[in-house]
């Protein structure tokens, strides 16, 4: 019943390092998005695609990119890790029109999260 | 810029009782609105959509309504029980069509006593 995975639940790294945070859905959605929730500040929307190859900056973009090169994958890459980039970083998809084989188009569904310590 | 604000913060309640959460906006001009449940360290699980036409949607012991031109949402949890114990978030879709994302309020940390 697994929908959208992301490839780790934990993650630790150091700083200057280049990080890739992998997410993956099966419900053929044409929408992703990565959050990164943070005590006090809530969620934050940092990039999106709607399409393969396309992409658009959230409202956080800063010190991060994206790739899409399949429809079912979305990767954040934090080019050079930096101790504020600590976080939970999660990751969503949608379906934006007609009917969706999963939920109401446009509903959000997301995955279990990845907690990321930059040390 | 949208703005998502949710009353009350914390909520503890004994089993068994009615309760509601709240949640209001800033710009009225919104594609849909949605409402998830988070347990601790864990990802969202989406509880209920309402899309913008939309007044209200129901899921067992759950109602959202949703009233646009005053800028809330509530969302009604029936007979409580300790397993509805959670972080409860309110989201609201933008007018892009809903390809841009959400905007998120704090959340409401429920707890439930037994």
């Amino acid at each position: 019943d697994v929908k959208v995975t992301q490839s780790s639940r934990y993650l630790v790294k150091r700083t200057g390092e280049k990080v890739f945070l992998e997410c993956v859905q099966d419900m053929d959605h044409e929408n992703m998005f990565w959050y990164r929730q943070d005590p006090g500040l809530g969620l934050r929307l940092i990039y999106f695609s709607y399409d393969v190859k396309m992409k658009e900056k959230g409202d956080i973009p800063e010190g991060y990119s994206v790739s899409r090169e399949k429809k079912e994958r979305f990767s954040l890459i934090l080019e050079s890790a930096s101790t504020n980039q600590t976080s939970m970083y999660l990751c969503a998809s949608s379906q934006p029109t007609g009917l969706a084989a999963w939920g109401s188009y446009n509903e959000q569904f997301f995955g279990p999260g990845t907690r990321l310590t930059v040390l | 810029k949208q703005e998502v604000t949710q009353i009350p913060a914390a909520l503890s309640v004994p089993e068994g009782e009615n309760l509601v959460l709240n949640c209001s906006f800033t710009d009225s001009a919104i594609y849909n609105l949605q409402w998830f449940r988070q347990d601790p360290g864990k990802g969202l699980t989406s509880l209920l959509l309402i899309q913008s036409s939309q007044r209200e949607q129901t899921s067992g012991r759950l109602n959202a309504s949703l009233d646009k031109s005053s800028g809330r949402s509530t969302l009604y949890i029936a007979a409580s029980q300790p397993g509805d114990s959670a972080t409860y978030l309110c989201a609201v879709g933008g007018s892009g069509g809903g390809a841009d994302g959400l905007t998120f309020g704090k959340g409401t940390h429920l707890i439930i006593q037994p």
